[in-house]
C-alpha cells in the first residue's frame, strides 16, 4: 500500500547544478502535484497536472518545469538550482472525481539544500 | 486575493486539556475546506473534506466544524500522540489547487 512515492529523501545541490525529483502514484489518481514547504510560508504550489497529458503552473513555477509521464508518475526539474530552491518538495496526488473524499494524498517528501 | 489564515501559531496543551485550532478563510467561492495532520519529517496525513457551512466531521478526538468564514479543528482530550502540526486547506477555485495556511503546532504535554 505504497500511495505516493518520492525520490530521492534527501539532496545537496551546488548553484547551477540540475537535477530531477521522481514521484510515482499507486492509487489510479488522475491529478497530481508539486508543492514546496517553507517555513512560514505554508505550502505553495509549484506546478499540477489535472490529468494524464496537461500540466499547469502553480502560484510559485520559476525555475522549475514538470513532466507528466503517464497516470502514475509526474516528475519535477531543477534546470539551474539557486539557494532560493532550499526548501522541501511534497507531491501529492487526488482523485476529484471523488467528491466525498478528495483530499491529498503526500509524499514522504525530498528535503533538497542548495550551496 | 484569496486566504486561509491559521490560528494560534503554536499551542501547548496538558494531557486531556480540550481546546480548539482556528482557520479562517477569505476565499470567493468555496468549493471544499480540508484538515491535515502533518508529523515532523513527514508528508501531511489526510483528515476532513468539508463543503458547506454547517457540516461536521469527527475522528477519533478530533472533530472539524464550518461557518461561512472559518473552520475550528476541535480536540477532546488530547493525548500526546496528538502532538503535531495541523494545517488546513482550502479549494476555492473548483481546479483542485488547494491554498494552505501556515499551520498550527500543537504540543500535548504528558
Amino acid at each position: 500500500n505504497a500511495g505516493v512515492t518520492q525520490t530521492p529523501k534527501f539532496q545537496v545541490l551546488k548553484t547551477g547544478q540540475s537535477m530531477t525529483l521522481q514521484c510515482a502514484q499507486d492509487m489510479n489518481h488522475n491529478s497530481m502535484y508539486w508543492y514546496r514547504q517553507d517555513p512560514g510560508m505554508g505550502l505553495r504550489l509549484i506546478y499540477y497536472s489535472a490529468s494524464e497529458g496537461t500540466t499547469d503552473k502553480g502560484e510559485v513555477p520559476n525555475g522549475y518545469n514538470v513532466s507528466r509521464l503517464n497516470k502514475r508518475e509526474f516528475s519535477l526539474r531543477l534546470e539551474s538550482a539557486a539557494p532560493s530552491q532550499t526548501s522541501v518538495y511534497f507531491c501529492a496526488s487526488s482523485d476529484p472525481s471523488v467528491k466525498a473524499n478528495y483530499g491529498y494524498t503526500f509524499g514522504s517528501g525530498t528535503r533538497l539544500t542548495v550551496v | 486575493e484569496d486566504q486561509v489564515t491559521q490560528s494560534p501559531e503554536a499551542l501547548r496543551l496538558q494531557e486531556g486539556e480540550s481546546s480548539s485550532l482556528n482557520c479562517s478563510y477569505t476565499v470567493s467561492g468555496l468549493r471544499g475546506l480540508f484538515w491535515y495532520r502533518q508529523d515532523p519529517g513527514k508528508g501531511p496525513e489526510f483528515l476532513f473534506t468539508l463543503y458547506s457551512a454547517g457540516e461536521e466531521k469527527e475522528k477519533e478526538r478530533l472533530k472539524a466544524t464550518l461557518t461561512k468564514k472559518e473552520s475550528f479543528l476541535h480536540i477532546t482530550a488530547p493525548k500526546p500522540e496528538d502532538s503535531a502540526t495541523y494545517l488546513c486547506a482550502v479549494d476555492a477555485s473548483g481546479t483542485y489547487k488547494y491554498i494552505f495556511g501556515t499551520g498550527t503546532r500543537l504540543k500535548v504535554l504528558a
